[in-house]
């Protein structure tokens, strides 16, 4: 059974500074993705990673993955306040089953 | 309007009353998902439908049922709502290929 973990599950960062947010998967997994949910909305997709050592930037936030190493991560550079949401990963069965499971969730705040 | 569209969007009801909640879908796609988020929990898949004649059980489907009564129609059912049933519940649909979910708004429902 495929589980995904991320850390931190909390994360308070001052604005201008540097994080990263790491998500590790236990089995096989074809698709790694990035959500952003904002307090008391939806989720939206942020990034898809498809193979070993792709690597996606949008603005201030860049994803990688290394499928050997079953981790994912989302860097964060010269956070801003705007930023401040919970991050969700998800893997993707492989096979036939091509269900994603999800991350606890990093819950971020960019603090002025 | 929204591409996906759940209603109700809030819900507080009774122990042991039947709960239905809707998704509709305008996006085309295939393959629709109901999931359960609660706080700390992250994002847990109930049910999923990859097409009308195919409904499969996610991690947490007891007390659960669904219908799919169409490609654009995926319904979630508690037929004897209990409060651990509380929760915010997120209809999600997906293409074949790269399996981008696309999220509703929710369905905040609360079991008294």
């Amino acid at each position: 059974e495929l589980k995904v973990e991320q850390n931190p599950l909390f994360l308070s960062m001052q604005e201008g500074k540097n994080y990263t947010i790491y998500c590790n998967y236990s089995t096989t997994s074809d698709r790694l993705y990035w959500y952003r949910q904002d307090p008391g909305k939806s989720l939206e997709s942020l990034f898809v990673l498809l193979s070993n050592g792709a690597v996606k930037q949008e603005g201030r936030l860049m994803a990688s993955l290394d499928t050997k190493a079953r981790l994912s991560t989302l860097h964060i550079t010269a956070a801003v306040h705007d930023l401040s949401a919970t991050y969700f990963c998800a893997a993707r069965s492989g096979g036939s089953n091509y269900k994603l499971t999800f991350g606890k969730g990093t819950l971020l705040t960019v603090n002025p | 309007d929204a591409d996906v569209t759940q209603t109700p969007r809030n819900r507080i009801t009774k122990t042991g009353k039947r709960i239905m909640l809707e998704c509709s879908q305008t996006k085309g796609h295939d393959r629709m998902y109901w999931y359960r988020q609660d706080p700390g929990l992250g994002l847990r898949l109930i049910y999923y439908s990859f097409d009308v004649k195919d409904i499969n059980k996610g991690e947490i489907s007891d007390g659960y049922s669904v219908s799919r009564q169409a490609q654009a129609k995926f319904s979630l059912s508690l037929e004897s709502a209990i409060p651990n049933q509380t929760a915010l519940y997120f209809c999600a649909t997906s293409a074949a290929g790269a399996n981008v979910l696309t999220f509703g708004a929710g369905s905040r429902l609360t079991v008294l």
